[in-house]
C-alpha cells in the first residue's frame, strides 16, 4: 500500500482553468503538507494542515486553496491557473509538526499551456 | 532567515568510491534535518532523519552526521552502486513541521 498517494500523477490543463489535486494518506499522521518543485527542482513548502487545521500558508497565491476535509486528506485546489503554475506539487506527510520524519508522495506533475 | 545550501550541485564517481555529500544550513535553530533522495520522475523516499539533539544517524551504507553549532551535516555513501544515482537531498525541519530544502546533489555513479 502506498504511503501517501497523488492523483492525478500528471495534469495538462489550459491558462485561465480550476483544477485540483487530491492526496490521502494512510499513515495516520496528523500533518500533512503541500510542497511545490519548481523547474530548477527547487522544493518550497506552501501549506501544512494538523488536524484539519491551516497551520503554514507560506505566502501562496489566494488563487491557491487547500482543504482538508479530514486528518487523512489534504485537496489542492487552484483556481484561474496561470503558465507559472507549471510545476511538480508533491503532499507530504508527518506524525506530528514537531520533530518528526516527513513522507513524500509520488508529485502531481501541472503543465498549465 | 533559514538557507539551506548543497555542494556539490553535482558528483560523478566510479561505482566502488566512497563518497560524502555536504549540507549547511545558516540558523542553528532547528528541531532535526533529513535526507532525502529523488530518482527523475519520482517523489522523494526519506534516507535518514536526525534530530537536532543527535550527531549521526546511520542506515545500511548511508551514515549522515549533524554538527549544528557549525551548520553542518554530511552524507557519506559507501562502496557506491550504480543503483545509488539519483538526487540527494537535504533539509532542515523548523517549526510547524516545515521542511527547507537545499537545491540537491545530483549524483552519478558510473560503472
Amino acid at each position: 500500500d502506498t504511503a501517501v498517494s497523488q492523483t492525478p500523477k500528471y495534469l495538462v490543463t489550459q491558462m485561465g482553468n480550476d483544477k485540483s489535486i487530491k492526496c490521502e494518506q494512510n499513515l495516520g499522521h496528523d500533518t500533512m503538507y503541500w510542497y511545490k518543485q519548481d523547474s530548477k527542482k527547487f522544493l518550497k513548502i506552501m501549506f501544512s494542515y494538523n488536524n484539519k487545521e491551516l497551520i503554514i500558508n507560506e505566502t501562496v497565491p489566494n488563487r491557491f486553496s487547500p482543504k482538508s476535509p479530514d486528518k487523512a486528506h489534504l485537496n489542492l485546489h487552484i483556481n484561474s491557473l496561470e503558465l507559472g503554475d507549471s510545476a511538480v506539487y508533491f503532499c507530504a506527510s508527518s506524525q506530528d509538526t514537531g520533530r518528526t520524519e516527513a513522507f513524500f508522495g509520488q508529485g502531481t506533475r501541472l503543465t498549465v499551456v | 532567515k533559514q538557507e539551506v545550501t548543497q555542494i556539490p550541485a553535482a558528483l560523478s564517481v566510479p561505482e566502488g568510491e566512497n563518497l560524502v555529500l555536504n549540507c549547511s544550513f545558516t540558523d542553528s535553530a532547528i528541531y532535526n534535518l533529513q535526507w532525502f533522495r529523488q530518482d527523475p520522475g519520482k517523489g522523494l523516499t526519506s534516507l535518514l532523519l536526525i534530530q537536532s539533539s543527535q550527531r549521526e544517524q546511520t542506515s545500511g551504507r548511508l551514515n549522515a552526521s549533524l554538527d549544528k553549532s557549525s551548520g553542518r551535516s554530511t552524507l557519506y555513501i559507501a562502496a557506491s552502486q550504480p543503483g545509488d544515482s539519483a538526487t540527494y537531498l537535504c533539509a532542515v525541519g523548523v517549526q510547524g513541521g516545515k521542511l527547507i530544502f537545499g537545491q540537491g546533489t545530483e549524483l552519478s555513479v558510473k560503472p
